[in-house]
């Protein structure tokens, strides 16, 4: 079954213990991309990825990390975790963002930050 | 800051009837334009996407997109009670950024 997979899908945290969400793809895309979602505030692009080794800044990039070493994966790493980042997290994977391309998205991990 | 306005709703309409969802966007170098359904505590799955002016219509979905407005809208015929979710829209200006609008929820009454 073509998916997007996130793990953990909850986690509960303390202020500046480092963490890595993961997500994995196994419908071959070359793009894929974090996004943040917060109530009044929509769906934010944290990072992305145009393929391997290839990331960039989305709009809101500030205290995360990513890295792209294979294609499939494209893991999101918070160094020093705060309370803001406290938010539901989705990765999403495309062939890549030509005109008609879709996303499609993880089941999401919903994060708190204590 | 580019952006994408949504109404936040929610948008209430009977069933059988039309549900009209409206989208701004203020940045004209968008090229590609999609719409998003959201049910609560899932992940949002594609609808739509329309990238030349006009409609373009998909079973009971039909999107309009004009340019020089910079409007986006997607309509639902026959709208039933399974279309309750929230509606994002989203803005691409073909350099691998997407913005999102903040949604419109939808509520179909029986």
């Amino acid at each position: 079954e073509a998916q997007v997979t996130q793990n953990p899908r909850y986690l509960i945290t303390v202020t500046g213990k480092k963490l890595t969400v993961t997500c994995s793809q196994n419908m071959n895309h070359e793009y894929m991309s974090w996004y943040r979602q917060d109530p009044g505030l929509g769906l934010r692009q944290i990072y992305y990825s145009m393929n391997v080794e290839v990331t960039d800044k989305g709009d809101v990039p500030e205290g995360y990390k990513v890295s792209r070493k294979e294609k499939r994966n494209f893991p999101l790493i918070l160094e020093s975790p705060s309370p803001n980042q406290t938010s539901l997290y989705f990765c999403a994977s495309s062939m890549g963002l030509r005109d008609g391309e879709t996303q499609y998205f993880g089941p999401g991990t919903r994060l708190l930050v204590l | 800051q580019k952006e994408v306005e949504q109404n936040s709703g929610p948008l209430s309409v009977p069933e059988g009837a039309i549900a009209s969802l409206n989208c701004t966007y203020s940045d004209r170098g968008s090229q590609s334009f999609f719409w998003y359904r959201q049910y609560s505590g899932k992940s949002p799955e594609l609808i739509m996407f329309i990238y030349s002016n006009g409609d373009k219509e998909d079973g009971r979905f039909t999107a309009q997109l004009n340019k020089a407005s910079q409007y986006v809208s997607l309509l639902i015929r026959d709208s039933q009670p399974s279309d309750s979710a929230t509606y994002l829209c989203a803005a691409s200006s073909g350099t691998y950024k997407y913005i999102f609008g903040t949604g419109t929820r939808l509520k179909v009454l029986a």
